[in-house]
């Protein structure tokens, strides 16, 4: 059974700093692409970023590119996400979600419980 | 960006009604690369449809996906109690991925 389960989260500052975890079990990790979507309290769903299987690409949503950043640890079985210069409007539910689709196109099959992130002073 | 449009933003409905939920593109989506997903209050989105109109695996014949190009439709059958949920689609055909802004099916 898939099995995505996220950690890191809580509160920070304006302009702070935290590592979001995602632990993945259940299938072989590195063989997937994995996403990080947000959903602020009582708002729909954000797409934020996503590493390839390898870790050699990785893709951000404009409105944290610069400050975020995805990584992923294959020998692990864990994908990262360090979110800096923090700002109220980060402040989210953060989801991992495993990519599954073909040809460059993908969906989202499997997602953790989700990891709430508060910006605030 | 696709912009994704869901409507209505609320159906109120009764079990054993059938629901039909829209979404609309603001521009075509390629080879019906759209999802769809549930998500229940304090719960994670689950994956319902791919591909327009293919259930996910374990997802019941009663949810069905249609449409292509900009317009597209999650039906319903016949609602059960642990239907009444948010739902959203997705489109997954161009960079960067967007969804809808959800639509509700409450119990009326």
């Amino acid at each position: 059974e898939v099995q995505l389960l996220e950690s890191g989260g809580g509160l920070a500052q304006p302009g702070g700093s935290l590592r979001l975890s995602c632990a993945a079990s259940g299938f072989t990790f590195g063989s997937y692409a994995m996403t990080w979507v947000r959903q602020a309290p009582g708002k729909g769903l954000e797409w934020v970023s996503t590493i390839s299987g390898s870790g050699g690409s990785t893709y951000y949503a404009d409105s944290v590119k610069g400050r975020f950043t995805i990584s992923r640890d294959n020998s692990k079985n864990t994908l990262y996400l360090q979110v800096s210069s923090l700002r109220a409007e980060d402040t989210a539910t953060y989801y991992c979600a495993k990519d599954w689709g073909s040809y460059g196109h993908y969906y989202f099959d499997c997602w953790g419980q989700g990891i709430l992130v508060t910006v605030s002073s | 960006d696709i912009v994704l449009t869901q409507s209505p933003g609320t159906l109120s409905l009764s079990p054993g009604e059938r629901a039909t939920l829209s979404c609309r593109a603001s521009q075509s989506v390629s080879s019906s690369y759209l999802a769809w997903y549930q998500q229940k209050p304090g719960q994670a989105p689950r994956l319902l449809i791919y591909g327009a109109s293919n259930r996910a695996t374990g997802i019941p014949d009663r949810f069905s996906g249609s449409g292509s190009g900009t317009d597209f439709t999650l039906t319903i059958s016949r609602l059960e109690p642990e239907d009444f949920a948010v739902y959203y689609c997705q489109q997954y055909g161009s960079s960067p991925r967007t969804f809808g802004q959800g639509t509700k099916v409450e119990i009326k």
